[in-house]
C-alpha cells in the first residue's frame, strides 16, 4: 500500500525565515513524489516534482529514498507562499492516481 | 487554453437520490482522473480514464462509478447518496498516462447531501 504523511497541519513563520515542510511516504517500489499547492480561492495546481529536479518559486525538493521522505524547502519565505501545501506520490502502473498527503497550512507572517 | 471544467458548480441532494458530476479535460487532454476530498479523508482518489478505459480505482463502493467519453470528457456517478458522500470533487486531467505529464485540477463540484 502506499502512503503519504505530512506530520505538520498547520505550519507559521515570519516573512524572510527558512521553512520546511515534512514529508515521508511509504511504497514498495520507485515511486514519483510531488508538490501541490492550493492558493486561497485558487486551485490545486502543481508546485513541483521529484523527475524535474527543479526550483519553483524558490522553492526545492530532495527525494531521499534511505528516510522515506521528501522535504519540501525554502531558504526565505514570502508573504505570497502562504496556502495549503499537498505531498503526493504515484507509480507503477498507477500513474493516473496520486496519492495524497492529508496536507500543510503554511502562513507567512509579516 | 482553457482549464478543466466541472459542472455543475455547486449540487445539493437528498439521501438517497443519484447524482452525476461533468469533466470538460483541458483540449487535447486525454486522461481524466476524479478524487474526492473532504476535511476528515483529504484527497482520495476515485478512478482514472484514459481512452475511454477506466484503468485505476480507488477504494470506494460501487455507488460510485464513471465513464469516460471519445471526446475525453468524463462523468462520474453515485447512486443512493449517503450524507457521507458531502464532499468537493475534483476532476484533473493530463495529457498522457505518466508522471511526467502534470494533473490539472478543475475547481470542484460542491456536493452536499441532506
Amino acid at each position: 500500500a502506499q502512503r503519504v504523511t505530512q506530520p505538520e497541519k498547520l505550519l507559521s513563520v515570519f516573512k524572510g525565515a527558512p521553512v520546511e515542510l515534512k514529508c515521508n511516504y511509504s511504497y514498495s517500489g520507485s515511486p514519483e513524489l510531488f508538490w501541490y499547492v492550493q492558493y486561497s480561492r485558487q486551485r490545486l495546481q502543481l508546485l513541483l516534482r521529484h523527475i524535474s529536479r527543479e526550483s519553483i518559486k524558490g522553492f526545492t525538493a530532495d527525494l531521499n529514498k534511505g528516510e522515506t521522505s521528501f522535504h519540501l524547502k525554502k531558504p526565505f519565505a514570502q508573504e505570497e507562499d502562504s496556502a495549503m501545501y499537498y505531498c503526493a506520490l504515484t507509480g507503477g502502473t498507477s500513474y493516473g492516481k496520486l496519492t495524497f498527503g492529508q496536507g500543510t497550512i503554511l502562513t507567512v507572517h509579516p | 487554453k482553457a482549464g478543466v471544467t466541472q459542472t455543475p458548480r455547486y449540487l445539493i441532494k437528498t439521501r438517497g437520490q443519484q447524482v452525476t458530476l461533468s469533466c470538460s479535460p483541458i483540449s487535447g487532454h486525454r486522461s481524466v482522473s476524479w478524487y474526492q476530498q473532504t476535511p476528515g479523508q483529504g484527497l482520495q482518489f476515485l478512478f482514472e480514464y484514459f481512452s475511454e478505459t477506466q484503468r485505476n480505482k480507488g477504494n470506494f463502493p460501487g455507488r460510485f462509478s464513471g465513464r469516460q467519453f471519445s471526446n475525453s470528457r468524463s462523468e462520474m456517478n453515485v447512486s443512493t447518496l449517503e450524507l457521507g458522500d458531502s464532499a468537493l470533487y475534483l476532476c484533473a486531467s493530463s495529457l498522457a498516462r505518466g508522471p511526467a505529464y502534470e494533473q490539472y485540477f478543475g475547481p470542484g463540484t460542491r456536493l452536499t447531501v441532506t
